[in-house]
Formats: structure tokens, sequence, C-alpha cells
């Protein structure tokens, strides 16, 4: 489809282990954001990407999480040494256009679960 | 980043219009107003964005009064499909201005049979 893709949709990670969470954006869109979002909560920022430069990422937790997007397409976000409190579900988000308040189109989300 | 404010939950029949408002006092001129939907499991879906007065397309109508501190999403003959959690959100369009997008809690629908 022509979509916002995430894969895994679901990952289940032990306390301490890395995990790789991956989007495929809408062909030719600039823009990309990350968000997590807990159970019953709106979705948080986490970083966004203009093409390949990773413009913002204010909303980044802790240093354990690192997103990329090398070839201002396909965008990987990592976290390093999971924590419980990672549990979530993370959702991807691109764009036509620059500028958070143009219509972002949304993918699936990745639930993460750390046991 | 204007904070915005809107009922925690709401109920409605099949068939009723809906008008879920949202209050955001300090607004900013360039501001815009843009409601998202979401579904359990899924993804935020962007429904409608407007500046002033009154905006429609095929899935809602966003009305802005003069003032633009409050503004209403207003979904006509709901159906059961409708339930999900609506947000509203404001912030510039600008390309050289917000990078995030700054969601609340929303607000839960639920439409009953």
């Amino acid at each position: 489809g022509a979509g916002v893709s995430q894969s895994p949709r679901y990952k289940v990670a032990k306390r301490g282990q890395d995990v790789a969470l991956r989007c495929d954006p809408i062909s030719g869109h600039v823009s990309l954001f990350w968000y997590q979002q807990a159970l019953g909560q709106g979705p948080e920022f986490l970083t966004y990407f203009q093409n390949e430069a990773q413009l913002d990422k204010s909303g980044l937790p802790s240093d354990r999480f690192f997103a990329e997007r090398p070839e201002g397409s396909v965008s990987t976000l990592k976290i390093q040494r999971t924590q419980q409190e990672d549990s979530a579900v993370y959702l991807c988000a691109s764009s036509s256009r620059e500028g958070a308040y143009n219509e972002q189109f949304f993918g699936p989300g990745t639930r993460l679960t750390v046991l | 980043l204007a904070k915005t404010t809107q009922p925690i939950s709401m109920d409605s029949y099949e068939g009723q219009e809906v008008n879920i408002t949202c209050s955001h006092n300090n607004i900013a001129t360039n501001d815009y107003i843009t409601w998202y939907q979401q579904f359990p499991s899924q993804g935020p879906r962007f429904i409608i964005q407007g500046y002033k007065t009154k905006v429609t397309n095929e899935v809602a109508s966003l009305f802005i009064p003069a003032d633009r501190k409050s503004s209403t999403l207003s979904l006509p003959r709901v159906s059961l499909s409708d339930t999900a959690v609506y947000y509203c959100l404001v912030g510039d369009m600008g390309s050289g201005s917000a990078r995030q997008l700054t969601f609340g809690s929303g607000t839960q629908l639920t439409v009953l049979p």
C-alpha cells in the first residue's frame, strides 16, 4: 500500500536487550516523526527528521534512544538496554511538507513490551 | 505552544450529530487548528484543519469563532465506527516553527447503538 508502514508490529524484549524499530514512510515525504504513546495517553514527540537530517531530538527520553534516517527515507529507532518504562507504542509519521502542523500520515505503530 | 482543553469523554447515539469543543485561549496569530482521530491499535488520522470561520470536508466540519479562542469539531450522523479518541491541536504550520505535534489526552467519543 501507499501508507506508512512499521515493523515489527509487536516486539517483546527482556530488560536490558537492545531493540530496533523500523519505519517506512510514504515515498517522497521529506518529514518524518517518531512518537511514543503510553497506554491511555496521547502520542508524545520523540524526534523529527527533514530528509536525512535529524533537526529535533528533544523528545528522546534518554541517551539509550537513538534514531537515524541515513538516506532520507527509511528510519530506524533504536533503544539500547531496554527498561520496563520503555514499554509503549512507538508511532512513526511522515509528511510531504516541513512543519509539524501540515498533515501527518501515521503508521500503525510498534507495540513494545519490556519484561 | 498554545495549550488546548477538551472534554475527556463524550457519549452519543448512532445517527446523532456530535460536537466536540476545544478551548485554546492563548492561540497565536499564525496558529492553525487541527483535529486528529485515533482508533484503537492504529495511529492517529488527520481529520480537518482550519484557521477561521468554517471548514467542511467529507468527514467533518470545523467551526471557529472570530476570536479563535475555541473551536468545535462537528461530526454529522455518527455511527458506531466513529467511536475513537479525537485530538485537538493548535500550532503554526510554517516550516521554520513547530517541529512536533503536541497531543493532549484527547476526547474519547463512544457511539452507542
